[in-house]
């Protein structure tokens, strides 16, 4: 079975500053995806990035970074000058191989001040 | 491309009622799932099915809950009788089959059980 642990309290970050939200999993497959979700004030959860468990360099789109590290089993996302749009819920999520369930984390709420 | 398309997108009924919900995925995938999201109990994943199939349907709160997938391209989830704990935004999501394949969510369904 995976895990997800979020356990940051929610966080405020000043406008054009960078964020970093932590991510922790726990499983015993040797193959799996770790994924970012946004879910703004609205509601829809929108996919943010994804890491393959065999690739050698952090997943990167646009102003999202993953600091993946795999001997501590830790897929930390870095929001880049942090923008009001950024405010929302974050879920860290895996999907492990032969397994189609994607476990999801409880959420970092972020909170972007101007 | 249209996303994954969920009706209604609001329900209000009363307790006791039948509640159906209803899920068009994305043309070409072959995953779909079900999930709860609410306050107390965050995301949930009730059910999910592939190529049609249920394949894992253990977070299905009980009897009352029930999901189709007659074929590629519609599902529902049925809520017979409704409850006021029922009370939720329900998410199908798809995908393709395979843990690098990110899930794509639909905007949901909020359910208010009176």
């Amino acid at each position: 079975a995976q895990k997800i642990t979020q356990t940051q309290p929610g966080m405020f970050v000043q406008e054009k500053e960078a964020v970093t939200l932590d991510c922790t999993y726990d499983t015993s497959d040797q193959s799996y995806g770790l994924f970012w979700y946004k879910q703004p004030s609205s509601g829809e959860m929108i996919f943010l990035i994804y890491q393959g468990s065999y690739d050698e360099q952090n997943a990167t789109e646009g102003r999202y970074s993953l600091n993946f590290q795999k001997a501590r089993k830790s897929a930390n996302l870095v929001i880049s000058a942090s923008q009001l749009g950024d405010s929302a819920m974050y879920f860290c999520a895996m999907r492990g191989y032969g397994n189609n369930r994607l476990a999801f984390g409880k959420g970092n709420q972020v909170v972007v001040i101007p | 491309d249209a996303g994954v398309i969920q009706s209604p997108r609001h329900e209000v009924t009363e307790m006791g009622q039948e509640v159906t919900l209803r899920c068009k995925p994305i043309s070409g995938h072959n995953s779909l799932f079900w999930y709860r999201q609410t306050m107390m109990r965050g995301l949930e994943l009730l059910i999910y099915f592939n190529n049609n199939v249920p394949i894992d349907d253990s977070g299905m709160p009980e009897d009352r809950f029930s999901a189709k997938m007659p074929n590629a391209s519609f599902s529902t989830l049925k809520i017979q009788p409704s409850e006021p704990r029922d009370s939720a935004v329900y998410f199908c999501a798809s995908s393709l089959i395979g843990f690098e394949y990110e899930q794509y969510f639909g905007p949901g369904t909020r359910l208010t059980v009176t």
